[in-house]
């Protein structure tokens, strides 16, 4: 079974603080994506990467950063948070081919005050 | 701009019933089609996906695939109350790139 892992479920920060968030993924796939989620507007992609140190931006990247050092990690950063970056911020994984398949993790629920 | 159109619901069965999900999208290149269930406070969870015409079966669910129409449905046999979720429906986007389009999703519930 595909394990995809956040490291948070819960998080609370405040208003211009640096937030990291960690993905870790265990199928050994090449593609790794960061989504957030907010009713009403679905999910939304906010940068994904192809591969070891290779990212594209989303749809929604301002505000945002990420970095893939390593193949099964892929981190976002919130520069400096503010509070319409709070949400439901889901990671997934799906490796290349046809499929397109992707596989999310549990996600986190940040606030931001 | 690619885009993935489902009735946000709720769209209420009986149990026992078929519920039957619709979901249109915008770009005729898409080759790729996922059903993603969805319950409140937790992550989507990949229960379908179809690349070709026709119905795929996979225990109660079935989807259905229209390329000429830009349609794809998910049809649930038997709903269970354990059924009611919200349900997103994705779209991979034509060419290399390994993207989905979600659309808003539709959240079914199950009476019992």
């Amino acid at each position: 079974d595909v394990k995809v892992t956040q490291s948070s479920r819960y998080l609370v920060k405040r208003t211009g603080e640096k937030v990291f968030l960690e993905c870790v993924q265990d199928m050994d796939h090449e593609n790794m994506f960061w989504y957030r989620q907010d009713p009403g507007l679905g999910l939304r992609l906010i940068y994904f990467s192809y591969d070891v140190k290779m990212k594209e931006k989303g749809d929604i990247p301002e505000g945002y950063s990420v970095s893939r050092e390593k193949k099964e990690r892929f981190s976002l950063i919130l520069e400096s948070a503010s509070t319409n970056q709070t949400s439901m911020y889901l990671c997934a994984s799906g490796g290349n081919g046809q499929g397109y398949e992707q596989y999310f993790g549990p996600g986190t629920r940040l606030t931001v005050t | 701009q690619k885009e993935v159109e489902q009735n946000s619901g709720p769209l209420s069965v009986p149990e026992g019933a078929i519920a039957s999900l619709n979901c249109t999208y915008s770009d005729r290149g898409s080759q790729s089609f996922f059903w993603y269930r969805q319950y409140s406070g937790k992550s989507p969870e990949l229960i379908m996906s179809i690349y070709s015409n026709g119905d795929k079966e996979d225990g109660r669910f079935t989807a259905q695939l229209n390329k000429a129409s830009q349609y794809v449905s998910l049809l649930i046999r038997d709903s269970q109350p354990s059924d009611s979720a919200t349900y997103l429906c994705a779209v991979g986007y034509g060419g290399a790139t390994n993207k989905l389009i979600f659309g808003t999703g539709t959240l079914l519930a199950v009476q019992p």
